[in-house]
């Protein structure tokens, strides 16, 4: 079963407007983490923005933030005041259990993001 | 942030030899380093765990005996695609995890067999 699901194959948006991309998730195990990861043409993996289940508030990292919604599964990314610089596959990924299990991340299918003058 | 590095980024090899990718964490000790398989247009494929001193945990449907990975220092992981075919051509990419919170990638590898 999928674990990580963005639903979005390719989003618009223009300059300086602000873009969500979803994703949610499913697991039964209580502890667990969400990243945001961008990857541009070149296929490095840039890591933008962590929340951890326990986390009572929403993570934000400079224009990124993440709107952690825990009943309803979701971790969408919200970017604001995007740049043209923004445009690229956004991943979202979860990593189950204790954060010092070692554990892999699980990766949605991504979304890509073209940021438009 | 912490720094992971990849070599090659990218290599063409001919059909049938082997091909080794090296990751390593430049300012940290990665106990666990994890390598990904990523085709085109696709999302990252976890290929298999690798931990310091012990063989690597691999997920099913990958070939431990094809795609050898070895873990033999806190800062260095590698993986041979040993007898590479045109269908190994792929994107491999590793990551190690440091503390709690993050993971770092390294740049990938690209690799084309012809």
């Amino acid at each position: 079963a999928q674990k990580i699901t963005q639903t979005q194959p390719g989003m618009f948006v223009q300059e300086k407007e602000a873009v969500t991309l979803d994703c949610t998730y499913d697991t039964s195990d209580p502890s667990y983490g969400l990243f945001w990861y961008k990857q541009p043409s070149s296929g490095e993996m840039i890591f933008l923005i962590y929340q951890g289940s326990y986390d009572q508030q929403n993570a934000t990292e400079g224009r990124y933030s993440l709107n952690f919604q825990k009943a309803r599964k979701s971790a969408n990314l919200v970017i604001s005041a995007s740049q043209l610089g923004d445009s690229a596959m956004y991943f979202c990924a979860m990593r189950e259990g204790r954060s010092n299990s070692g554990y892999a991340l699980n990766f949605g299918k991504g979304t890509s993001l073209l940021v438009t003058p | 942030g912490a720094v992971v590095s990849q070599h090659p980024s990218w290599v063409i090899c001919k059909s049938g030899t082997s091909v080794k990718i090296e990751c390593r964490s430049l300012d940290f000790q990665a106990t666990t380093m994890f390598w990904y398989r990523q085709f085109p247009k696709q999302s990252l494929m976890l290929m298999a765990t690798s931990n310091e001193g012990s063989k690597a945990t691999y997920e099913q449907g990958v070939e431990k005996d094809k795609f050898l990975i070895n873990h033999a220092s806190l800062t260095l992981s590698t993986l041979t695609v040993t007898s590479a075919h045109p269908e190994d051509s792929s994107f491999y990419i590793c990551s190690a995890k440091m503390g709690n919170t993050e993971a770092f990638f390294g740049q990938g590898t690209r690799l084309t067999v012809v």
